[in-house]
């Protein structure tokens, strides 16, 4: 089992609508949960971080985090085509220097 | 903002020889990692460091070694390169405590012909 699981796609929504975007992992001590976009032939960029159950929201952007149910997911509202790229999800690790494990990523486009 | 700056976007170099990846970070930075990324493979951790001289293997260190002799700086050495790590290679940073972001340079796209 991998220690953190995304769909991979491609995942597809018109503009305005809500892109739901999900990840699981395993390890139940993990605290801290990541966010970041990678569009294509780009680096990971980070854009939303949340540590404690419930939703956070920045924006149109909304993270959801159950630790109950080992589940993190992000909320894109009034999606726009330059939301399209790939969304990779990150839990840290208990051990090691602030490792983190990710997922290898949901690809979202986002039809105009 | 913190800035990961890697020394090269794109690369390319014969198969066999010693290659060089440098990466430097301004925000005072504990931590220092070093990734691959393959199509479908995900990130892939190389090595990473916590401290200046100090260094731990991830999950693929096999082909590669690094250096830190300064806190802001991390290097990756292809000891002799080969067309399997033909990859995109991107260096990340963040604070020591737990919990933190890691943030990540503009990556290098390296070829081995």
């Amino acid at each position: 089992q991998k220690e953190v699981e995304q769909n991979s796609g491609p995942l597809s929504v018109p503009e305005g609508a809500i892109a739901s975007l999900n990840c699981t992992y395993s390890d139940r001590g993990s605290q801290s949960f990541f966010w970041y976009r990678q569009y294509s032939g780009k680096s990971p960029e980070l854009i939303m971080f949340i540590y404690s159950n419930g939703d956070k929201e920045d924006g149109r952007f909304t993270a959801q985090l159950n630790k109950a149910s080992q589940y993190v997911s992000l909320l894109i509202r009034d999606s726009q085509p330059s939301d399209s790229a790939t969304y990779l999800c990150a839990v840290n690790h208990q051990t090691g220097a602030n490792n983190l494990f990710f997922g290898t990523g949901t690809r979202l486009t986002v039809i105009p | 903002d913190v800035k990961v700056t890697q020394s090269s976007r794109y690369l390319v170099k014969r198969t066999g020889e010693k290659v060089f990846l440098e990466c430097v970070q301004d925000m005072d930075h504990e931590n220092m990692f070093w990734y691959r990324q393959d199509p479908g493979l995900g990130l892939r951790l190389i090595y990473f460091s916590y401290d200046v001289k100090m260094k731990e293997k991830g999950d693929i260190p096999e082909g590669y070694s690094v250096s830190r002799e300064k806190k802001e700086r991390f290097s990756l050495i292809l000891e002799s390169a080969s067309t399997n790590q033909t990859s995109m290679y991107l260096c990340a940073s963040s604070l020591r405590q737990m919990g933190q972001p890691q943030h990540f340079g503009d990556g290098t796209r390296l070829s081995i012909l």
